[in-house]
Formats: C-alpha cells, structure tokens, sequence
C-alpha cells in the first residue's frame, strides 16, 4: 500500500537519551517534513527537505537534527531528549519543492519523555 | 506575527449544517487548506483554496475571502462519522504552512 511509513508508533524513553523516528515514503515525493502536534497548539514544523540531499529548520528545530539521503527516507533524531519534547510526531510528504500542495501524512509517532 | 484563529470546539446534531470558521494573518498568502483529522489518526486533505469564493467537493464545502483573511468549512447531512477535529492552514509568502490548533467538532445523535 502505497504511502507513508512511521515508526515507531509509540515510545517511551528516558531523558538524555538519543532517538530516531523513521519516515519512509513510496510516493517518490520530493518534499518530506516533520511536524509536532501538542494538544491546543497548532501543527508546528520542526525540519523539512525539499529534495533529497538538503535540508532546512522550521518553526521549532531546536533539540531535532534530520537527513535525507535519498527521495524515500526523512529520519528525525532527537539527540538528548528533554520532558518538553513529548508530542505526538507526524512525517508527511508533498509531491512538490517549495509548492506546498497537499500534504500526505503519517500515521504518526506518540512519543513520552520521562 | 502570524496567527490562525478557529473555534476551539463546536457541537452538531446528525443531519444539519455546520460551518467551521477560520481567521488568519499571515506574512504573503499562497493559499488556505483544510485537513480533517480524527482522534488519534493523522490529518487527511480535505480541500484548498487559493481564490476568493466557494469551493463544493460533496458534502463539504470551503469558503474564501482573502479580502477579510476569512475561511469557513461547511459540512452539510451531518454524519457521526463527521466528529473528528478540522484544521485550517495557510501558506505564508514563502510557502510554509502556518496550522490553527484545529477545531473539534463533536456530532450528537
């Protein structure tokens, strides 16, 4: 089924440690961002790539790294984890670069740092 | 600063109308899009407007008037499978998009 990939989908993890949530997509899509989700707030951006090979910050990047090798895989690693970085974490796609378009997500990761 | 302000909740019976408002102030506009999200999953696409006026997909329909930064989302023939929240976005001057914190539309019997 074509689409987009996360995982996990739930994790709990303790403070200072490193993380990676995986993002795969099989949409040949050119443009990949993470988001976070908190109750009361918007979606809010932390990286995006508009192809494969760059990358840039959003809205909230600080504490998060990403890479993108190559067209299908947008991982987002939190290097030393902090309470303030449990949310919910959606990978989504859009076929174009800067054109947004219509964005196809992820089923998302919950994550709990504790 | 940039802000898109929707109602935080709203409540319907199965079988009417709703309409979902949404008000934005943003730096550029490339557009208004409306997602649907239910608890627990992620959002999916519901519709996008980029010029002033009404635009009908079935049930739903979106609204804008760029003039006043206002949108609405229409649902028409309520059905429970409608509870979910609906999230406005706007596409700012350099094409990001700038997400209110969604409305949650709950659907009574």
């Amino acid at each position: 089924i074509a689409g987009i990939t996360q995982a996990p989908t739930s994790q709990i993890l303790a403070a200072g440690r490193r993380m990676t949530l995986r993002c795969t997509q099989d949409m040949r899509h050119n443009a990949m961002y993470w988001y976070r989700q908190d109750l009361g707030l918007g979606l809010r951006l932390i990286h995006y790539s508009n192809t494969a090979g760059t990358t840039g910050k959003g809205e909230v990047p600080d504490g998060y790294s990403v890479s993108r090798a190559n067209t299908d895989d947008f991982p987002l690693t939190l290097a030393s984890a902090v309470p303030s970085q449990t949310s919910v974490y959606f990978c989504a796609s859009s076929p174009g670069g800067y054109d947004t378009g219509e964005l196809f997500f992820g089923e998302g990761s919950r994550l709990t740092v504790l | 600063g940039q802000n898109i302000d929707q109602p935080t909740e709203m409540t319907a019976t199965e079988g009417a109308i709703v309409q979902i408002n949404c008000t934005y102030q943003t730096s550029g506009f490339n557009g208004l899009f409306w997602y649907q999200q239910h608890a627990g999953e992620a959002p999916t696409f519901l519709s996008y407007n980029v010029l002033d006026g009404l635009e009908e997909k079935g049930r739903f329909s979106s609204f804008l008037s760029r003039s006043k930064g206002y949108s609405y989302l229409l649902l028409k023939e309520l059905q429970m499978k409608d509870s979910a929240s609906y999230l406005c976005a706007v596409a700012d001057s350099n094409y990001q998009l700038i997400w209110g914190a969604g409305t949650k539309l709950i659907i009574k019997p």
